[in-house]
C-alpha cells in the first residue's frame, strides 16, 4: 500500500489556466504538508495543515489554495498559472511534526 | 529564526570512497535532526534521524551523530556504492509544538563505477 499518494504525477498546462493536484495519505497522521522544488533542488515549505486546520502559510501567492476535506487529504489548487509555478511539488505527512513521509511528487510544466 | 546549511555540491566520488557530507545547524531549543535522501524522479525519504545530543543515527552503512557542542550533523558513509548516487538533505524539526523541518539546501552525490 501506497503511503503517501499524489496525482497527477506530471502536469503540463498553458499559463493562465488553473489546475489542481490532490494528495492522500494512509498512515494515520495528523499533518500534511506541500513543499515546492525548484530546479536546483531547493525545497520550499508551502503550507501545513494539522488536524484539518491551517498551521503555516508561508509567503505564497495567493493563487495557492489549499484545502484539506478530512486529515488524510491534502488538495492544492493553482489559479492562473505561471512560467515560474513550474517545479515539483511534494505532499508530505507527519506525525506530531517529526519524521516527514513524502509522495512520490506532481511535476508542474507551464507552457 | 532556525536554519540548516550543508555543504554545497555536487560530490564526485569513485565507489568504495569514504563519503562525508557537513551539515550545520541554527536552533534556539533543541531540535530533532534529520538525513533524508533523494533518488532520481522520487520523493524524499528518511535515511537516519537524532533526536537528542550525542546521539548517533544509522542506516545502510549511514551514520550521523548529533554534536551539540558544534552544532553539526555531519553525514558519513565508510565505502560508497554506484546506487548511493542520490540528493542528500539535512533537516531539522523543532521539537517544541512547531509542526516545521527546515531542510538544508541539499547535496547532490555522483558515485562512479
Amino acid at each position: 500500500d501506497t503511503a503517501v499518494s499524489q496525482t497527477p504525477k506530471y502536469l503540463v498546462t498553458q499559463m493562465g489556466n488553473d489546475k489542481s493536484i490532490k494528495c492522500e495519505q494512509n498512515l494515520g497522521h495528523d499533518t500534511m504538508y506541500w513543499y515546492k522544488q525548484d530546479s536546483k533542488k531547493f525545497l520550499k515549505i508551502m503550507f501545513s495543515y494539522n488536524n484539518k486546520e491551517l498551521i503555516i502559510n508561508e509567503t505564497v501567492p495567493n493563487r495557492f489554495s489549499p484545502k484539506s476535506p478530512d486529515k488524510a487529504h491534502l488538495n492544492l489548487h493553482i489559479n492562473s498559472l505561471e512560467l515560474g509555478d513550474s517545479a515539483v511539488y511534494f505532499c508530505a505527512s507527519s506525525p506530531y511534526g517529526d519524521t516527514q513521509y513524502f509522495g512520490p511528487g506532481t511535476r508542474l510544466t507551464v507552457l | 529564526g532556525d536554519s540548516v546549511t550543508q555543504m554545497e555540491g555536487p560530490v564526485t566520488l569513485s565507489e568504495e570512497a569514504f563519503l562525508t557530507i557537513n551539515c550545520t545547524y541554527t536552533a534556539t531549543g533543541y531540535p530533532s535532526l534529520f538525513w533524508y535522501v533523494q533518488y532520481p524522479g522520487e520523493g524524499l525519504q528518511l535515511l537516519l534521524k537524532a533526536t537528542k545530543a550525542d546521539d548517533k543515527g544509522s542506516n545502510k552503512g549511514f551514520e550521523a551523530t548529533y554534536r551539540k557542542e558544534t552544532t553539526s550533523f555531519h553525514l558519513e558513509k565508510g565505502s560508497v556504492q554506484v546506487s548511493d548516487s542520490a540528493v542528500y538533505f539535512c533537516a531539522l524539526s523543532d521539537n517544541t509544538g512547531g509542526f516545521k523541518t527546515i531542510f538544508g539546501a541539499g547535496t547532490r552525490l555522483f558515485v562512479k563505477a
